[in-house]
């Protein structure tokens, strides 16, 4: 089956550390994204990425960084700077990069839920 | 500026009613497309439904339905015959096809309408 597989389900950081999230897809789909959610909050974009290696900063990039080497995978790091870091993480995959592409939607992983030790 | 407003943070609907979630979006694309997920407590967010700018029906997946109504740039969906399931957050979202703005690419979320339905 094809889809977004996240992990882990949950993640504890310690102070100081950095942490990576992982974000694999089988979709064959080119754009990937990074999404924040905070309890009872909207979606914000982190990081996105319409091909591999190139990827844009989102609404919120501050405290994370990200990589694209591989279309499959687009991995998220929450660095120490990031000092509020609990929240629900999610990543999600749309195919095209182009014109013409408003009709695909986006599909989405099952999100990692981040927490501070 | 926000581009996807979602005016009803939450509301209560009983069981087996029918329910209208508002949606009203500001783009300058001619093309464009709109898209409804539904986000139960659990966490994942589940396609339901998508409305092109072009399309000259309204959209229906089963219970749910768009009423879209271009001039006015509003995106509403409904949820017939609601069941205990539906309770969730539901989000309105627009992908712009425009290749000269900052939001190519992107997706752009309303802040979300949590529905509760009751027996």
């Amino acid at each position: 089956d094809g889809g977004i597989t996240q992990s882990p389900k949950y993640l504890f950081r310690k102070e100081g550390q950095n942490v990576t999230l992982s974000c694999e897809q089988n979709l064959n789909h080119d754009a990937m994204y990074w999404y924040r959610q905070d309890p009872g909050q909207g979606l914000r974009l982190i990081y996105y990425s319409q091909i591999v290696n190139d990827f844009q900063k989102g609404d919120i990039a501050e405290g994370y960084s990200v990589s694209r080497e591989k279309k499959e995978s687009f991995p998220l790091t929450v660095t120490s700077a990031q000092k509020n870091p609990t929240a629900f993480y999610l990543c999600a995959s749309s195919a095209g990069q182009g014109f013409g592409y408003s009709n695909q939607p986006q599909h989405f992983g099952d999100g990692t839920r981040l927490s501070i030790l | 500026a926000q581009k996807i407003t979602q005016t009803q943070p939450g509301m209560f609907v009983q069981e087996k009613e029918a329910v209208t979630l508002d949606c009203t979006y500001d783009t300058s694309d001619p093309s464009y497309g709109l898209f409804w997920y539904k986000q139960p407590s659990s966490g994942e967010m589940i396609f339901l439904i998508y409305q092109g700018s072009y399309d000259q029906q309204n959209a229906t997946e089963g219970r749910y339905s768009l009423n879209f109504q271009k001039a006015r740039k509003s995106a509403n969906l409904v949820i017939s015959a609601s069941q205990l399931g539906d309770s969730a957050m539901y989000f309105c979202a627009m992908r712009e096809d425009l290749l000269t703005t900052d939001s190519w690419g992107k997706f752009q979320f309303g802040a979300g309408t949590q529905v509760v339905v009751t027996p």
